[in-house]
């Protein structure tokens, strides 16, 4: 397997700008995770899934966060409109549900808001 | 609010010596607990966990205690390598497998 697949490796974008972010978690995984990396908070929970159903979204900074889980192969992580303080690193990490289990991330988006 | 803290930023130790990272948290519900190791540029990778039934895992030069009257673990890695530099997360995780991390512990082994 591959392992947890994000895209962009690398954005950068206007403020104002809409922002989509792209993870195809590992195949037969049923929990996927958003994380956002900041110095202050580490890895910051945004928002998690298990069988495609969010769970817990309050992490999610504001309303201009939004993300999707329409299959079991892929999430997105939406800012509109982004600004400039949501530059940071977006960690995508998907496990199994049942049990005591790790979860295996992808290698992050590095989000540039100028 | 921040359910599993790392109060360390950063720790530095001798090649060979012991390295000790700490890590607490708050919410009684977690029952799994993890530690990643992240290099730059990269995605955190698992290094160890422990059941809460347990109160010491071991792997290898890796070794994690938990204290869950104090709702404290920690990380063991002894002896340190200089390939072990590197930043470290805790993870704590309940049975809805909501899993949370702490800030992190940047860890320097000097040769």
């Amino acid at each position: 397997d591959a392992g947890v697949i994000q895209s962009p490796r690398h954005e950068v974008t206007e403020m104002g700008q809409e922002v989509t972010l792209r993870c195809k978690p590992i195949s037969g995984h049923n929990s996927l995770f958003w994380y956002r990396q900041t110095m202050m908070r580490g890895l910051e929970l945004l928002i998690y899934f298990n069988n495609n159903v969010p769970i817990d979204d309050s992490g999610m900074p504001e309303d201009r966060f939004s993300a999707k889980m329409p299959n079991a192969s892929f999430s997105t992580l939406k800012i509109q409109p982004s600004e400039p303080r949501d530059s940071a690193v977006y960690f995508c990490a998907s496990s199994l549900s049942h049990g005591s289990t790790e979860a295996f991330f992808g290698q992050g988006t590095r989000l540039t808001v100028v | 609010d921040q359910q599993v803290k790392q109060n360390s930023p950063s720790l530095s130790v001798q090649e060979g010596r012991i390295s000790i990272l700490n890590c607490d948290y708050t919410n009684s519900m977690f029952d799994y607990f993890l530690w990643y190791k992240k290099y730059p540029a990269e995605g955190p990778t698992f290094l160890i966990s422990i059941s809460s039934i347990k109160d010491k895992n071991e792997d290898g030069r890796f070794t994690v205690f938990l204290n869950k009257s104090a709702k404290h673990l920690s990380l063991h890695i002894v002896p340190s390598q200089p390939g072990d530099s590197a930043v470290y997360f805790c993870a704590a995780s309940d049975n809805n497998n909501d899993m949370r991390f702490g800030a992190g512990t940047r860890l320097t082994v000097k040769p």
